[in-house]
Protein backbone atom coordinates (compact mmCIF):
# COMPACT_ATOMS: atom_id res chain seq x y z
CA UNK A 1 0.00 0.00 0.00
CA UNK A 2 1.19 3.35 -1.24
CA UNK A 3 2.09 6.16 1.72
CA UNK A 4 2.39 10.07 1.35
CA UNK A 5 4.35 11.62 4.19
CA UNK A 6 4.13 15.60 4.15
CA UNK A 7 7.24 17.48 5.84
CA UNK A 8 8.11 21.14 6.13
CA UNK A 9 7.92 23.87 8.37
CA UNK A 10 5.12 24.63 10.22
CA UNK A 11 5.45 28.55 10.71
CA UNK A 12 6.06 31.08 8.17
CA UNK A 13 6.36 34.68 8.15
CA UNK A 14 3.92 36.69 6.19
CA UNK A 15 4.88 37.98 2.70
CA UNK A 16 7.60 35.39 2.66
CA UNK A 17 7.16 31.80 0.68
CA UNK A 18 5.56 28.51 2.00
CA UNK A 19 7.13 24.83 0.88
CA UNK A 20 6.44 21.66 1.49
CA UNK A 21 7.40 18.16 0.12
CA UNK A 22 5.24 15.70 0.13
CA UNK A 23 7.62 11.98 0.27
CA UNK A 24 5.92 8.81 -1.61
CA UNK A 25 6.63 5.09 -0.65
CA UNK A 26 4.98 2.02 -2.20
CA UNK A 27 4.45 3.95 -5.76
CA UNK A 28 6.34 5.76 -8.04
CA UNK A 29 5.28 9.19 -8.59
CA UNK A 30 6.37 8.83 -12.50
CA UNK A 31 3.45 6.79 -12.44
CA UNK A 32 0.43 8.68 -11.44
CA UNK A 33 -1.12 12.06 -10.64
CA UNK A 34 -0.17 14.09 -7.51
CA UNK A 35 -1.56 16.67 -5.95
CA UNK A 36 -2.07 19.87 -2.83
CA UNK A 37 -5.28 20.11 -1.01
CA UNK A 38 -5.69 22.52 1.80
CA UNK A 39 -8.12 23.05 4.64
CA UNK A 40 -8.08 26.31 6.62
CA UNK A 41 -8.83 25.18 10.44
CA UNK A 42 -12.30 24.49 10.64
CA UNK A 43 -13.23 25.39 7.23
CA UNK A 44 -13.56 23.07 3.97
CA UNK A 45 -11.33 21.47 1.60
CA UNK A 46 -9.66 23.66 -1.08
CA UNK A 47 -7.73 22.02 -4.36
CA UNK A 48 -4.61 23.67 -4.90
CA UNK A 49 -3.49 21.95 -7.83
CA UNK A 50 -2.02 18.37 -9.40
CA UNK A 51 1.58 17.50 -11.46
CA UNK A 52 1.66 14.54 -13.50
CA UNK A 53 5.56 13.39 -14.38
CA UNK A 54 7.16 16.09 -16.05
CA UNK A 55 4.21 17.34 -17.97
CA UNK A 56 2.75 20.72 -17.38
CA UNK A 57 1.43 21.17 -13.84
CA UNK A 58 -2.51 22.24 -13.30
CA UNK A 59 -3.00 24.61 -10.81
CA UNK A 60 -6.66 25.94 -9.03
CA UNK A 61 -6.49 29.90 -11.10
CA UNK A 62 -7.37 31.01 -7.25
CA UNK A 63 -3.84 30.71 -6.70
CA UNK A 64 -2.42 29.83 -9.90
CA UNK A 65 -0.26 33.27 -9.85
CA UNK A 66 1.44 32.24 -6.50
CA UNK A 67 1.77 28.70 -6.71
CA UNK A 68 4.25 26.17 -8.09
CA UNK A 69 4.29 22.03 -8.02
CA UNK A 70 7.13 20.30 -9.17
CA UNK A 71 8.02 16.72 -9.00
CA UNK A 72 11.69 15.07 -7.46
CA UNK A 73 11.69 11.70 -9.13
CA UNK A 74 15.38 10.67 -8.01
CA UNK A 75 13.59 11.41 -4.42
CA UNK A 76 10.00 9.71 -5.58
CA UNK A 77 8.84 13.65 -4.20
CA UNK A 78 7.20 16.37 -4.97
CA UNK A 79 6.89 19.40 -3.68
CA UNK A 80 4.31 22.88 -3.08
CA UNK A 81 5.67 26.37 -2.84
CA UNK A 82 3.34 29.29 -2.20
CA UNK A 83 4.55 32.99 -2.29
CA UNK A 84 4.04 35.94 -1.01
CA UNK A 85 1.61 34.26 2.06
CA UNK A 86 -1.00 35.58 4.13
CA UNK A 87 -2.78 34.58 6.83
CA UNK A 88 -5.17 33.27 4.70
CA UNK A 89 -3.05 30.88 3.41
CA UNK A 90 -3.04 28.97 7.43
CA UNK A 91 -4.10 25.41 7.06
CA UNK A 92 -3.49 22.05 6.90
CA UNK A 93 -1.81 21.18 3.70
CA UNK A 94 -2.57 17.63 2.08
CA UNK A 95 -0.89 15.83 -0.50
CA UNK A 96 -3.02 13.53 -2.10
CA UNK A 97 -3.00 10.93 -5.24
CA UNK A 98 -5.08 11.19 -7.61
CA UNK A 99 -6.33 8.14 -9.88
CA UNK A 100 -7.11 8.64 -13.07
CA UNK A 101 -9.00 6.83 -15.97
CA UNK A 102 -11.67 7.29 -18.73
CA UNK A 103 -14.74 8.22 -16.35
CA UNK A 104 -12.88 7.99 -13.22
CA UNK A 105 -10.98 10.79 -11.52
CA UNK A 106 -10.74 10.47 -7.20
CA UNK A 107 -8.02 11.32 -4.65
CA UNK A 108 -7.60 7.55 -3.41
CA UNK A 109 -4.53 8.43 -0.77
CA UNK A 110 -4.04 11.45 1.43
CA UNK A 111 -1.23 12.29 3.59
CA UNK A 112 -1.61 12.64 7.38
CA UNK A 113 -1.18 16.84 6.30
CA UNK A 114 0.77 19.05 7.60
CA UNK A 115 -0.33 22.22 9.51
CA UNK A 116 1.12 25.62 8.40
CA UNK A 117 0.50 28.95 10.23
CA UNK A 118 1.29 32.02 8.79
CA UNK A 119 2.30 34.51 11.40
CA UNK A 120 4.98 37.16 12.26
CA UNK B 1 -15.81 27.06 -11.45
CA UNK B 2 -18.41 24.29 -10.62
CA UNK B 3 -19.88 25.30 -7.15
CA UNK B 4 -21.05 22.33 -4.92
CA UNK B 5 -23.17 22.43 -2.70
CA UNK B 6 -24.19 20.18 0.13
CA UNK B 7 -27.14 20.15 2.02
CA UNK B 8 -28.17 20.04 5.01
CA UNK B 9 -24.47 21.48 6.93
CA UNK B 10 -24.94 19.28 9.91
CA UNK B 11 -27.18 16.95 11.14
CA UNK B 12 -28.16 14.89 13.98
CA UNK B 13 -28.49 11.13 13.95
CA UNK B 14 -28.73 8.25 15.88
CA UNK B 15 -26.83 4.75 15.54
CA UNK B 16 -28.90 2.58 13.65
CA UNK B 17 -30.42 5.76 11.82
CA UNK B 18 -30.50 5.48 8.25
CA UNK B 19 -29.09 9.08 7.06
CA UNK B 20 -29.11 10.88 3.40
CA UNK B 21 -26.97 14.16 2.54
CA UNK B 22 -27.41 15.76 -0.54
CA UNK B 23 -25.00 17.21 -3.45
CA UNK B 24 -26.00 20.06 -5.82
CA UNK B 25 -23.09 20.59 -8.40
CA UNK B 26 -23.63 24.78 -10.15
CA UNK B 27 -23.56 22.82 -13.84
CA UNK B 28 -23.90 18.95 -14.96
CA UNK B 29 -20.95 16.78 -14.06
CA UNK B 30 -22.63 13.41 -15.35
CA UNK B 31 -21.43 10.78 -12.88
CA UNK B 32 -17.78 12.49 -11.66
CA UNK B 33 -18.50 12.69 -8.20
CA UNK B 34 -16.54 11.70 -5.57
CA UNK B 35 -17.73 10.80 -1.41
CA UNK B 36 -15.38 11.58 1.45
CA UNK B 37 -15.41 11.05 4.86
CA UNK B 38 -13.26 13.42 7.37
CA UNK B 39 -12.71 12.52 11.11
CA UNK B 40 -11.13 15.26 13.38
CA UNK B 41 -7.63 15.87 12.87
CA UNK B 42 -7.63 13.17 9.89
CA UNK B 43 -7.16 13.37 6.11
CA UNK B 44 -10.14 12.85 4.02
CA UNK B 45 -10.71 8.66 2.98
CA UNK B 46 -12.53 7.71 -0.47
CA UNK B 47 -15.33 6.31 0.61
CA UNK B 48 -17.69 6.62 -2.87
CA UNK B 49 -16.27 7.22 -6.69
CA UNK B 50 -17.75 8.34 -10.14
CA UNK B 51 -21.10 8.68 -8.16
CA UNK B 52 -21.92 5.30 -7.02
CA UNK B 53 -19.03 3.07 -6.95
CA UNK B 54 -17.93 1.27 -3.29
CA UNK B 55 -14.10 2.17 -2.73
CA UNK B 56 -12.46 -0.92 -1.36
CA UNK B 57 -12.59 -1.91 2.14
CA UNK B 58 -15.52 0.75 2.74
CA UNK B 59 -18.47 -1.06 4.10
CA UNK B 60 -21.83 -1.81 2.06
CA UNK B 61 -23.73 0.59 4.05
CA UNK B 62 -22.66 3.41 2.54
CA UNK B 63 -23.86 3.83 -1.40
CA UNK B 64 -24.25 6.82 -3.48
CA UNK B 65 -26.56 7.73 -6.20
CA UNK B 66 -27.18 10.23 -8.52
CA UNK B 67 -26.07 11.86 -12.37
CA UNK B 68 -25.92 15.30 -13.63
CA UNK B 69 -26.14 17.76 -11.11
CA UNK B 70 -28.26 15.87 -7.70
CA UNK B 71 -26.60 13.33 -5.84
CA UNK B 72 -26.76 11.68 -2.60
CA UNK B 73 -25.08 9.71 -0.27
CA UNK B 74 -26.77 7.36 1.95
CA UNK B 75 -25.81 5.39 5.22
CA UNK B 76 -27.74 2.66 5.88
CA UNK B 77 -27.42 1.47 9.53
CA UNK B 78 -25.72 4.25 10.95
CA UNK B 79 -22.31 2.99 13.08
CA UNK B 80 -20.34 4.81 15.69
CA UNK B 81 -17.69 5.53 13.79
CA UNK B 82 -19.60 6.87 11.01
CA UNK B 83 -19.70 10.06 12.77
CA UNK B 84 -17.81 12.89 10.74
CA UNK B 85 -18.15 14.94 8.05
CA UNK B 86 -18.64 14.02 4.71
CA UNK B 87 -17.64 15.93 1.49
CA UNK B 88 -18.35 15.64 -2.00
CA UNK B 89 -16.04 16.99 -4.63
CA UNK B 90 -16.12 16.96 -8.41
CA UNK B 91 -14.19 16.02 -11.06
CA UNK B 92 -15.51 16.84 -13.92
CA UNK B 93 -13.05 20.08 -14.49
CA UNK B 94 -10.61 21.59 -13.32
CA UNK B 95 -10.52 23.04 -10.73
CA UNK B 96 -11.54 20.53 -8.96
CA UNK B 97 -14.11 21.28 -6.21
CA UNK B 98 -15.29 20.27 -2.78
CA UNK B 99 -18.47 20.89 -1.37
CA UNK B 100 -18.44 22.89 2.39
CA UNK B 101 -19.65 19.47 3.97
CA UNK B 102 -21.90 17.84 5.49
CA UNK B 103 -21.35 16.87 9.59
CA UNK B 104 -23.18 13.98 11.20
CA UNK B 105 -23.19 14.34 14.81
CA UNK B 106 -24.89 12.63 17.59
Amino acid sequence: QAQLRESGPGLVKPSETLSLTCTVSGASISSFYWSWIRQPPGKGLEWIGYIYNRGSPNYNPSLKSRVTISPDTSKNQFSLKVNSVTAADSAVYYCARLLTGATIHYFDLWGQGALVTVSS
Amino acid sequence: DIQMTQSPSSLSASVGDRVTMTCRASQSIRAYLNWYQQKPGKAPNLLIYAASSLQNGVPSRFGGSGSGTDFTLTISGLQPEDFATYYCQQSFSTPLTFGGGTKVEI
